[in-house]
């Protein structure tokens, strides 16, 4: 079982101000998940990726699967912005998915 | 539209009541997946299925049954539930574990 940490659990911002989410996880992966859960509830995916790095709008996200370390960058934080973001790894030659515990971002205007 | 649906979007139920909660996707999505949300806990993985007829544990699969007949559907059982299940649930499809994952609305479960 992959053991999956998240950092910060909160996290609270000034419109405007660039923003990192850390994750690191204990065993190797193929791939790494990134979702936003917003204030209602909902779940979202944002990222999969499995090397480098991937950016979609004003998010990016990158991977380092030598260090097991992974970070979420928002870059000009929206108050809309303003969501828990989880980290999701499966386990090494397994299908099972071991989440973290989230980090609750507050963008205030 | 593709999407992920579950229902009942909330229950209250009793204690050793059996309950099902369906979920249902429209993607063709051979990966199927439930979760349970809980205050400090996180999101943990009760059940996956990664194809029809097969299913296999997540991390917290006690008291909970699951059932893959159809593509489509992926329903999870409670056949006597406790009050210690009382939870968010979702449901999540995906092509494989590997690629983008669709959550469903989500179910409170209040077990009283």
């Amino acid at each position: 079982k992959n053991e999956v940490e998240q950092s910060p659990q909160n996290l609270t911002a000034q419109e405007g101000e660039f923003i990192t989410i850390n994750c690191s996880y204990s065993v190797g992966i193929s791939a790494l998940h990134w979702l936003q859960q917003h204030p209602g509830g909902g779940i979202v995916s944002l990222f999969m990726l499995s090397s480098g790095k991937k950016k979609h709008g004003r998010l990016i996200a990158t991977i380092n699967i030598q260090e097991k370390h992974s970070s979420l960058h928002i870059t000009a934080s929206h108050p809309r912005d303003s969501a828990v973001y989880i980290c999701a790894a499966p386990g090494a030659g397994s299908y099972q998915l071991t989440f973290g515990k989230g980090t609750k971002l507050s963008v205030i205007p | 539209e593709a999407q992920v649906t579950q229902n009942p979007r909330y229950l209250i139920t009793v204690t050793g009541k059996k309950l099902t909660v369906t979920c249902s996707q429209n993607m063709n999505h051979e990966y199927m997946s439930w979760y349970r949300q809980d205050p400090g806990l996180g999101l943990r993985q009760i059940y996956y299925s990664m194809n029809v007829e097969v299913t296999d544990k997540g991390d917290v699969p006690e008291g909970y049954k699951v059932s893959r007949k159809e593509k489509r559907n992926f329903p999870l059982i409670l056949e006597s539930p406790s009050p210690n299940q009382t939870s968010l649930y979702f449901c999540a499809s995906s092509l494989n574990p590997y690629n983008e994952q669709f959550f469903g609305p989500g179910t409170r479960l209040t077990v009283l």
